[in-house]
């Protein structure tokens, strides 16, 4: 089993619709979580970063993570066409420097 | 599934000298590798393309003379710090593109210049 696992997709869904985007993981020693948008030809850019369990809000973004259950999740609200990317996820154990990601999903809003 | 690698996972070195950081694909091969750095809770920078057989395109802002990069094998891209000093310190990250597949990043090293 990998450590993070990530459907690549590709995800359509129509623009103004809650996007949902999924991790799991099998190491129960990660604790810092990550999500990175990737647009087309760019660096990931850091979207959210949570520290064990629970739920963190920015703005139209929702990242909540279940430590119990090993997975993470990353929501989008009023999803816009703007938001059309990949989103990659992100773990790392405290204390060690390695991260690891996942495959990325691809995500289209459709107008 | 697609694998990257990278070592050292994590070097410290002291000022003014070169360290050398080795970005592989273990099963599949890459004409194309990506190098990025990243500071603290911040995005990824993207540094250079690594091409292989050929010279590494830079981003604007990317001293290249600093950076050496060089895609040896389908297989293999190193980025060399040369004389490193404490403001290169960062996590840099390397990934590569398997054919018809999305990105994969390897797991990263962290520079501590002293």
């Amino acid at each position: 089993q990998k450590e993070v696992e990530q459907d690549p997709g590709p995800l359509s869904v129509p623009e103004g619709a809650i996007v949902s985007l999924n991790c799991t993981y099998s190491n129960s020693a990660f604790q810092y979580f990550m999500w990175y948008r990737q647009y087309s030809r760019k660096g990931p850019e850091l979207l959210m970063y949570t520290y064990s369990s629970g739920n963190k809000e920015d703005g139209r973004f929702t990242a909540q993570v279940d430590k119990s259950s090993k997975y993470i999740s990353l929501f989008i609200r009023d999803s816009q066409p703007s938001d059309s990317a990949t989103y990659l996820c992100a773990m790392s154990v405290k204390g060690d420097d390695k991260i690891i990601f996942g495959k990325g999903t691809r995500l289209h809003i459709l107008p | 599934g697609a694998v990257v690698s990278q070592h050292p996972s994590r070097v410290i070195c002291k000022s003014g000298t070169s360290v050398k950081i080795e970005c592989r694909s273990l099963d599949f091969q890459a004409t194309t590798m990506f190098w990025y750095r990243q500071f603290p809770k911040k995005s990824l920078m993207l540094m250079a393309t690594s091409n292989e057989g050929s010279k590494a395109t830079y981003e604007q802002g990317v001293e290249k003379d600093k950076f050496l990069i060089n895609h040896a094998s389908l297989t293999l891209s190193t980025l060399t710090v040369t004389s490193a000093h404490p403001e290169d310190s960062s996590f840099y990250i390397c990934s590569a593109i398997p054919p018809g597949a999305s990105e994969f990043f390897g797991p990263g090293t962290r520079l501590t210049v002293l």
